[in-house]
């Protein structure tokens, strides 16, 4: 079966911008995770959205958005981009028990 | 959820086993163990989870300690495509909460 899908694989933004990434999960899966990772503080939480709900909130400004569709893809959005949130975000799809996340590739954002 | 503690990296060899440590001496009865792996330009992968007895999947063997305050991640052969990040993560289903990732081991493989 498909896996997790990330669109697109590289960003380049620039400061102050605005920027959607998008997640497609796998077939069945009704959770869908973001998180970012970057260098110095590894891989954080984001938000998890459980059949169109946010479930789980991280602790990230509310420059950082997102949002489920009916058909479980997500997406997020990161307004006012900052130089520091350059970073990989990932995309993690569950059937929702909390176990066998499935992540994605990633996307690269660089913000200059 | 309770934190775990990795060693910051390891050394192995290819073709010998490799036993990746993980301490979790605040477990709750209720926490699964979870182990998951980040190869170089990729998001972390699933590689097993275990309870309370030892579990065996295709990837790797989990060893949990009998008071469950320690478990070991255990590849029977490495390969160079085992160099990865391994990331232990304590996880009660019931809390519907994310996965906490710490800093995890940095294995890498010498051939």
């Amino acid at each position: 079966k498909a896996g997790v899908t990330q669109t697109p694989r590289y960003l380049i933004k620039t400061r102050g911008q605005q920027v959607t990434l998008s997640c497609s999960p796998i077939s069945g899966h009704r959770s869908v995770s973001w998180y970012q990772q970057t260098p110095g503080q590894g891989l954080q939480f984001l938000f998890e959205y459980f059949s169109e709900t946010q479930r789980n909130k991280g602790n990230f400004p509310g420059r950082f958005s997102g949002r489920q569709f009916s058909n479980s893809r997500s997406e997020m959005n990161v307004s006012t981009l900052e130089l520091g949130d350059s970073a990989l975000y990932l995309c993690a799809s569950s059937p929702g028990g909390g176990y066998g996340y499935t992540f994605g590739s990633g996307t690269r954002l660089t913000v200059v | 959820d309770a934190k775990t503690t990795q060693p910051n990296s390891m050394e192995s060899n290819e073709e010998e086993p490799v036993h990746l440590p993980c301490n979790h001496s605040t477990i709750s009865g209720t926490d699964y163990i979870h182990w998951y792996r980040q190869l170089p330009s990729q998001g972390p992968e699933y590689v097993i989870h275990g309870l309370t007895s030892n579990v065996n999947n295709r990837m790797a063997s989990l060893a949990i300690a009998e008071d469950r305050k320690s478990s070991t991640l255990i590849l029977h052969r490495a390969t160079l495509r085992d160099a990865a990040v391994y990331y232990c993560i304590l996880r009660d289903p019931r809390s519907q909460g994310n996965l906490i990732f710490g800093k995890g081991t940095k294995l890498s493989v010498k051939p």
